[in-house]
């Protein structure tokens, strides 16, 4: 079966670090660009960031550039996403998701992240 | 990288028709042929129903059907089931080689 698990989430103070998790199995993880997305409570979806097969290319929206860093282990089936310098609106549930057919066709159940002190 | 616009609700009797608007601009949807759809249940993951404009997933409903023109794209969901009462969202990739979705839209089934 195809899927992806997130982790690491929790409750972090403003300006603190986490580090999120996604384990893929089913699928041969390294063949695939992939793709952190998040979700504020009550709110829409917002691309965060997304990672090319061999981790060569990254791209992030502008409000996490500097702050949050995607990466893989290809040998390990992973995806993560360092978060530092957390502030208030980065409060969400963060999935990751694969990315195929020009398209995000697989998506893992997310991770909360509260930002709060 | 200002977010796609959609209609924050849109409602519908079983067995009727409804059409989703999303627009965007020459950097986006204008531009790009890369324009999904997605389903999400409350409480659930999104789930893809159309990628690439006008195509369907394997095991996607032909229920639901995608257009674009100009700057906006479209779904559109034919024959209304209480089970499409969702929230749908579109993305699109950009200029930027960034990805940006629509605000999302609440359908009711009445």
């Amino acid at each position: 079966e195809v899927q992806l698990v997130e982790s690491g989430g929790g409750l972090v103070q403003p300006g603190g670090s986490l580090r999120l998790s996604c384990a893929a199995s089913g699928f041969v993880f390294s063949r695939y660009w992939m793709t952190w997305v998040r979700q504020a409570p009550g709110k829409g979806l917002e691309w965060v960031a997304n990672i090319k097969q061999d981790g060569s290319q990254k791209y992030y929206v502008d409000s996490v550039k500097g702050r949050f860093t995607i990466s893989r282990d290809n040998a390990k089936n992973s995806l993560y996403l360092q978060m530092n310098s957390l502030r208030a609106e980065d409060t969400a549930v963060y999935y990751c998701a694969r990315f195929q057919l020009d398209a995000f066709d697989i998506w893992g159940q997310g991770t909360l992240v509260t930002v709060s002190s | 990288q200002s977010a796609l616009t959609q209609p924050a609700s849109v409602s519908g009797s079983p067995g009727q028709s409804i059409t989703i608007s999303c627009t965007g601009t020459s950097s986006d949807v204008g531009t790009y042929a890369y324009v999904s759809w997605y389903q999400q249940h409350p409480g659930k993951a999104p789930k893809l129903m159309i990628y690439d404009v006008t195509k369907r997933p394997s095991g996607v409903s032909n229920r639901f059907s995608g257009s674009n023109s100009g700057n906006t794209a479209s779904l559109t969901i034919s024959g209304l089931q209480a089970e499409d009462e969702a929230d749908y969202y579109c993305t699109s990739y950009t200029t930027s080689s960034t990805w940006v979705f629509g605000g999302g839209t609440k359908l009711t089934v009445l």
